[in-house]
């Protein structure tokens, strides 16, 4: 089983819909979570970070469950600059790893 | 302050040919962290560094050696190039590993080894 692992993806959705993605990692031990996103031959850059109690900023939320170690990502009313890759990362100790990403583009 | 910063941003080598990417940050990070990423895989560690002057293996650090002599930059070494090298190579620091602690990348270095 691979460390972290996301929808595979690609997602099309179109303007104003709400969209989820799921992660799930395998480190019982991982403390520290979070969503980056990454355009089109970019670098990768952080979203937001993923509280236990899940948080909001704007249109995205967050979630986690340490129980089934899984976590997600809601974007409501997605727009067309929301298009990206969502790479769910999680914290190995003294690095990060990263999921494969999840595919998101929203049409007009 | 620039952030993090990698040169070059893009190379061509030959199988068997040598290069080293180099990495710079100055935000005073103290770990900092090599990337490679290739389609449909994500992001896979190479070599980190805790401090200056340490280093340690991530995921995928065969073929590759680093060097962390000051603080602000981090070199990646490929000794001898090959084809499955091709890749995507990122750069990334953050202040610790600590809880909701921020990685930032620098722009990426696009190489292929022909």
């Amino acid at each position: 089983r691979k460390e972290v692992e996301q929808d595979p993806g690609p997602f099309n959705v179109p303007e104003g819909a709400t969209v989820a993605f799921n992660c799930t990692y395998s480190n019982s031990a991982s403390q520290s979570f979070f969503w980056y996103r990454q355009d089109c031959r970019k670098e990768p850059k952080l979203l937001m970070s993923v509280y236990s109690s899940g948080n909001e900023d704007g249109r995205f939320t967050a979630q986690l469950n340490r129980a089934s170690q899984y976590i997600s990502l809601l974007i409501r009313d997605s727009k067309l600059s929301d298009s990206a890759t969502y790479l769910c990362v999680v914290e190995g100790g003294q690095n990060f790893v990263f999921g494969p990403g999840t595919r998101l583009s929203v049409l007009p | 302050n620039a952030g993090v910063t990698q040169t070059p941003k893009f190379r061509v080598l030959k199988t068997g040919q040598s290069m080293t990417l180099l990495c710079a940050q100055d935000m005073n990070h103290e770990y900092m962290y090599w990337y490679r990423q290739d389609p449909g895989m994500g992001l896979r560690l190479i070599h980190y560094s805790v401090g200056e002057g340490t280093t340690a293996k991530g995921e995928v650090p065969d073929g590759y050696n680093v060097s962390r002599l000051k603080k602000q930059n981090f070199l990646l070494g490929l000794e001898s190039a090959a084809p499955s090298q091709t890749s995507v190579y990122f750069c990334a620091s953050s202040s610790t590993s600590g809880v909701y602690n921020e990685q930032f990348f620098g722009p990426g270095t696009r190489l292929t080894v022909l």
